[in-house]
């Protein structure tokens, strides 16, 4: 079974407008990570955030760690038509075995 | 573009048959990870590769596998295939053994007719 899951599996908004992707997972990890897929392409990193961080910005992206609800949230402000992607989040376990474990993404859409 | 390099791109073939995906890791890296993505779904963790030795499974199938050569290129072998084997492959590849980030190849799409 996947690791995490993102909430909502698809979301639709206007350019200008933020949007908003949570992920939980199941398992103490030691880092979380968010990538970007364009559809049928290769996925791309966004951002890692460390277990033993909370909050972490790059540009417009914004990423929370909650590790006691274990649970992290993207935040993509002043959205752009580009920014339509699927966006996963990945975990590393602390469980060993060095596996990169993917959610199934949530599917952003953003409107001119 | 990822430095990753993935071939064949596409691949269709029949139940039953046998086929060889390959990927050369971005320069530098010494692992790397498979990964499946049927449609519209996330990504089935496969297996990893660090340096030539198998690091850690998944959810990879009996008829599945694959090997890193010294070289750092690996090959994933899928082998009496099913319909259900349709999909996206991905390789990814990392510089360490534990996972930071990961650099992904355009995939391989493989269709079982």
């Amino acid at each position: 079974s996947q690791q995490g899951e993102e909430d909502p599996q698809a979301l639709s908004i206007q350019e200008g407008e933020n949007a908003t992707m949570n992920c939980s997972y199941k398992t103490s990890i030691n880092n979380l990570q968010w990538y970007r897929q364009n559809s049928g392409r290769g996925l791309v990193h966004l951002i890692l955030i460390r277990s033993n961080e909370r909050e972490k910005h790059s540009g417009r992206l914004r990423v929370t760690l909650d590790t006691s609800k274990k649970s992290s949230s993207l935040l993509i402000t002043a959205s752009r038509a580009a920014d339509t992607a699927s966006y996963f989040c990945a975990t590393e376990p602390n469980t060993g075995g060095f596996k990169t474990i993917f959610g199934a993404g949530t599917r952003l859409f953003v409107k001119a | 573009d990822s430095g990753v390099t993935q071939t064949p791109k596409h691949l269709i073939t029949a139940t039953g048959q046998r086929v060889t995906l390959r990927c050369s890791p971005r320069s530098g890296d010494l692992s790397v990870y498979w990964y499946q993505q049927s449609l519209d779904q996330g990504l089935q963790f496969l297996i990893q590769y660090y340096n030539g030795e198998e690091r850690a499974k998944g959810n990879i199938l009996e008829r599945f596998s694959a090997q890193q050569f010294p070289d750092l290129h690996s090959e994933l072998n899928l082998s009496s295939l099913e319909l259900g084997d349709s999909a996206l492959y991905f390789c990814a590849s990392g510089q360490g053994t534990g996972a930071g980030e990961l650099f992904f190849g355009e995939g391989s799409r493989l269709t079982v007719l």
